[in-house]
């Protein structure tokens, strides 16, 4: 069965530190993978994505991400995280064989930014 | 530009009332969805059309009806509504299925 995990619901760090958020998945095939993020009360933004290729991706607002097939695995991170950072951030992987696109997300990880 | 439109912000209605929620994209997409996301929670897929045509249900139950006019429109007419249906309303599209999705701000809806 398909599964996507974020072993973190909550995650605090200090204004100016770094950021990694983890993502692991459980598929046949590798998906695709995206980031999403979510402040309170607002739509979902999406981060960044990998498809295939290079498997560091760029993404908005300074944030990248790392695939690693051997650990089925799609953490965040940023070098230095802002106030504004503040949010819930979902991990969703998209099975690429699929005829549906039906997105599935992680539970997702609340992080708070101390000034 | 990658804007997904949602209106209106902010739904309060009755058990008895009908409503709808519309949501708008000028992207030249051909898939768009309906998610429901309660507090604290990922959201969860109700609806899928691609190229118009619906192509999921995900056996949400018929107080909720979906409609796309066309490939720039989705609505989700709401009927009888429980208060447990009260949530956020999320639309997204994607060019097409199987594509990254670009999601709208949502609905607040509260069913009293």
């Amino acid at each position: 069965a398909q599964s996507v995990t974020q072993p973190d619901i909550h995650i605090t760090v200090s204004e100016g530190a770094s950021l990694e958020l983890r993502c692991n998945y459980s598929y046949g095939a590798t998906p695709y993978l995206f980031w999403y993020v979510q402040s309170p009360g607002q739509g979902l933004q999406l981060l960044l994505k990998y498809f295939s290729g290079d498997t560091l991706v760029q993404g908005i607002k300074g944030f990248e991400a790392e695939f690693k097939r051997s650990q089925s695995s799609f953490n965040l991170r940023k070098p230095s995280v802002h106030w504004s950072d503040a949010a819930e951030y979902f991990c969703a992987p998209l099975d690429r064989g699929s005829t549906l696109g039906r997105l599935y997300f992680g539970r997702g990880t609340q992080l708070t930014v101390w000034p | 530009d990658t804007e997904v439109t949602q209106t209106p912000k902010h739904l309060v209605m009755g058990m008895t009332n009908k409503k709808s929620l519309k949501c708008e994209q000028h992207m030249g997409h051909r898939a768009m969805y309906w998610y429901k996301q309660k507090a604290k929670k990922p959201p969860e897929l109700m609806f899928v059309y691609s190229y118009e045509k619906l192509s999921i249900n995900e056996s949400v139950p018929s107080r909720f009806s979906p409609e796309c006019p066309n490939s720039s429109l989705l609505n989700l007419h709401l009927h009888a509504l429980q208060p447990e249906d009260s949530a956020l309303y999320l639309c997204a599209s994607s060019p097409r299925l199987v594509e990254e999705q670009y999601f709208g701000p949502g609905t607040r809806l509260t069913v009293t």
